[in-house]
């Protein structure tokens, strides 16, 4: 299964800012996806992110607030915009390996103050 | 639209007993059906899936589970539970077919008592 690493592992931030997650994958995959998993929750997809293509997004997520950029096949990036504390979470990325198979990467741990 | 539903928010067992987390799933299709586990400050890590064939699948740490259409059910089991298989479980659905929308369940803790 591919490896994936994302950056950073956790990160404290204050309301307002911005923060970008990356995600980097050790082979080249088509789909990659995008999760949020509030505490105590379960995931929520937030979009799909495939090459050469703007990302498609879920209900109740915009691109304003969660711009997406997937410039290759091994990489994307997440960015939180505007952040409040209700934007605290893990945020995951996936990549599908076949059959809807999904493998996940350690998770991105933010809390916003 | 699918759905799916885990039994059960919080199970404990003590070390050495049975392990049953339920899930039951609902889809208009036959499902891709996938149990992940979630280990403390980490990702999800697929334990097992279902997609065709054997309906008795075997994962990773001698977990299993089987797909029954009848009960609409994909309930994940192990003989012995061990310290180290305290963590989070979620059941997934997909619909197959490169829609690619899996729904995942809310998880159900895993307790391990000595």
């Amino acid at each position: 299964s591919a490896v994936i690493s994302q950056k950073p592992s956790r990160d404290i931030c204050q309301r307002g800012t911005s923060l970008t997650i990356q995600c980097q994958v050790d082979s080249q995959v088509t789909m990659m996806f995008w999760y949020r998993q509030q505490p105590g929750q379960s995931l929520t997809l937030i979009a799909t992110a495939n090459q050469g293509s703007e990302a498609t997004y879920e209900s109740g997520f915009v691109i304003d607030k969660f711009p997406i950029s997937r410039p290759n096949l091994t990489f994307s990036t997440l960015t939180v915009s505007n952040m409040s504390p209700e934007d605290s979470s893990i945020y995951l990325c996936s990549v599908d390996e076949g059959q809807e198979t999904q493998y996940f990467g350690p998770g991105t741990r933010l809390l916003v103050l | 639209a699918q759905s799916v539903t885990q039994l059960g928010s919080h199970v404990s067992v003590s070390e050495g007993a049975l392990v049953l987390l339920r899930c039951n799933y609902s889809s208009s299709v036959p499902p891709y059906l996938f149990w992940y586990v979630q280990y403390p400050n980490q990702g999800l890590q697929l334990l097992l899936k279902y997609t065709t064939g054997a309906t008795l699948v075997k994962g990773i740490n001698g977990f299993e589970a089987e797909f029954k259409k009848s009960e609409t059910s994909f309930h994940l089991t192990k003989p012995s539970a061990h310290m180290s298989d305290a963590a989070e479980y979620f059941c997934a659905v997909s619909e197959g077919g490169g829609g690619f929308k899996t729904i995942f369940g809310a998880g159900t803790r895993l307790f391990v008592k000595a």
